[in-house]
């Protein structure tokens, strides 16, 4: 059975420009959340879909934005970049929505480099 | 907002002693806790998922333990090995796979 993939695994942009990452969860997880991790923050929570609706978001500005396909996989998006957006951005998913029993799946993540 | 902190920040034991690592949190209105590991430049690892109202959970050499009430949990790694070396986090749920991380416990395992 295949985890989850991330795509693409590394890439650099520069400030200004936008970002598109995608997941696929595994097979059969509806659940899809995002997180960010870099050195000085750690891990943090970016958004979570479920069935192709937001239902809940972290402490990120609007700049960082995701949606999810019928088809359970999903996509970020960063818009006018900034250095301070450099990390690993990873995705997790998970067979149910519901909280109390949801064991997360990560990725490899998407190491993002802004110049 | 929940505030996850894990004691050792770093750990060096030699190949075969047991060890427990420390996790504590300030909100115990919590879904679950799930334990990870995290290799360099890698994504995360499952290792452990304890509900909120179990008190531990067990999967070969490790063990972990949750006491809600004071917001604890510890990892135990029996007999640990080389490739057990990596960072361990503990997370726990705060509802809708939001998961509130610690900065993790780097472990070396000296052969």
């Amino acid at each position: 059975k295949a985890g989850v993939t991330q795509t693409p695994r590394y890439l650099i942009k520069t400030r200004g420009q936008q970002v598109t990452l995608s997941c696929s969860p595994i097979s059969g997880h509806r659940s899809v959340s995002w997180y960010q991790q870099t050195p000085g923050q750690g891990l943090q929570f970016l958004f979570e879909y479920f069935s192709e609706t937001q239902r809940n978001k972290g402490n990120f500005p609007g700049r960082f934005s995701g949606r999810q396909f019928s088809n359970s996989r999903s996509e970020m998006n960063v818009s006018t970049l900034e250095l301070g957006d450099s990390a690993l951005y990873l995705c997790a998913s998970s067979l149910e929505g519901s909280a109390s029993t949801g064991e997360l799946f990560f990725g490899e993540g998407s190491r993002l480099t802004v110049l | 907002k929940q505030e996850v902190t894990q004691i050792p920040a770093a750990l060096s034991v030699p190949e075969g002693e047991n060890l427990v690592l420390n996790c504590s949190f300030t909100d115990s209105a919590i879904y679950n806790l799930q334990w990870f590991r995290q290799d360099p430049g890698k994504g995360l690892t499952s290792l452990l998922l304890i509900q909120s109202s179990q008190r531990e959970q067990t999967s070969g050499r490790l063990n972990a333990s949750l006491d809600k009430s004071s917001g604890r949990s510890t990892l135990y790694i029996a007999a640990s090995q080389p490739g057990d070396s990596a960072t361990y986090l503990c997370a726990p749920s705060g509802g809708a796979n939001n998961l509130f991380f610690g900065t993790g416990t780097r472990l070396t395992v000296i052969p």
